[in-house]
């Protein structure tokens, strides 16, 4: 692994049904964060997690739940996927709040 | 509330100069950020600013002014692969980044 990796690439998912978005690095960053981008309306922050073991509510947390067991992993869950929710999905990491964020390739996540 | 503005989209000719403006309001500031983002790809880094004034790494060049609110990315000698969607984000007072959404750089031969 070099990097962030995300999976699935994309997906296409009934609405009601559960889904977890997988996101792993390799850079041992202390923050990580879930991010979905709409059109025209940029990236907005899920959840957030500035180190293991804690983790954080962002700009746009509903229907959506994270953790964080170790430094690696940071899975985003949708408990019971609605159409809403149809968007890309980027995970990022960062060495603390005000450095430089990396971001994964993205998950291309449809609801019907 | 928090608020960034960038324009939606910009055209600008290949060789040319185009600057990008981005202006904010938000919580508290502790630096502002610019990324580049090809369509269907991750963004990526570009510049950090969190003194004012100006920061020139090769062709892109970034400016800040936090009295103002505002902040500019130039971009010099354009080239087609510079066609892109540049962000600009601002770090607010709970070191969370505040994302605008994104300006599309057209570049025209």
């Amino acid at each position: 692994i070099a990097g962030i990796t995300q999976a699935p690439t994309s997906q296409i998912l009934a609405a009601g049904r559960r889904m977890t978005l997988r996101c792993t690095q390799d850079m041992r960053h202390n923050a990580m964060y879930w991010y979905r981008q709409d059109l025209g309306l940029g990236l907005r922050l899920i959840h957030y997690s500035n180190t293991a073991g804690t983790t954080g509510k962002g700009e746009v947390p509903d229907g959506y739940s994270v953790s964080r067991a170790n430094t690696d992993d940071f899975p985003l869950t949708l408990a019971s996927a609605v159409p809403s929710q149809t968007s890309v999905y980027f995970c990022a990491s960062s060495d603390s709040g005000n450095n430089e964020q990396f971001f994964g390739p993205g998950t291309r996540l449809t609801v019907l | 509330g928090q608020n960034i503005d960038q324009p939606t989209e910009m055209t600008a000719t290949e060789g040319a100069i185009v600057q990008i403006n981005c202006t904010y309001q938000t919580s508290g500031f502790n630096g502002l950020f610019w990324y580049q983002q090809h369509a269907g790809e991750a963004p990526t880094f570009l510049s950090y600013n969190v003194l004012d004034g100006l920061e020139e790494k090769g062709r892109f060049s970034s400016f800040l002014s936090r009295s103002k609110g505002y902040s500019y990315l130039l971009l010099k000698e354009l080239q087609m692969k510079d066609s892109a969607s540049y962000l600009c984000a601002v770090v607010d007072s709970n070191y969370q980044l505040i994302w605008g959404a994104g300006t599309k750089l057209i570049i025209k031969p």
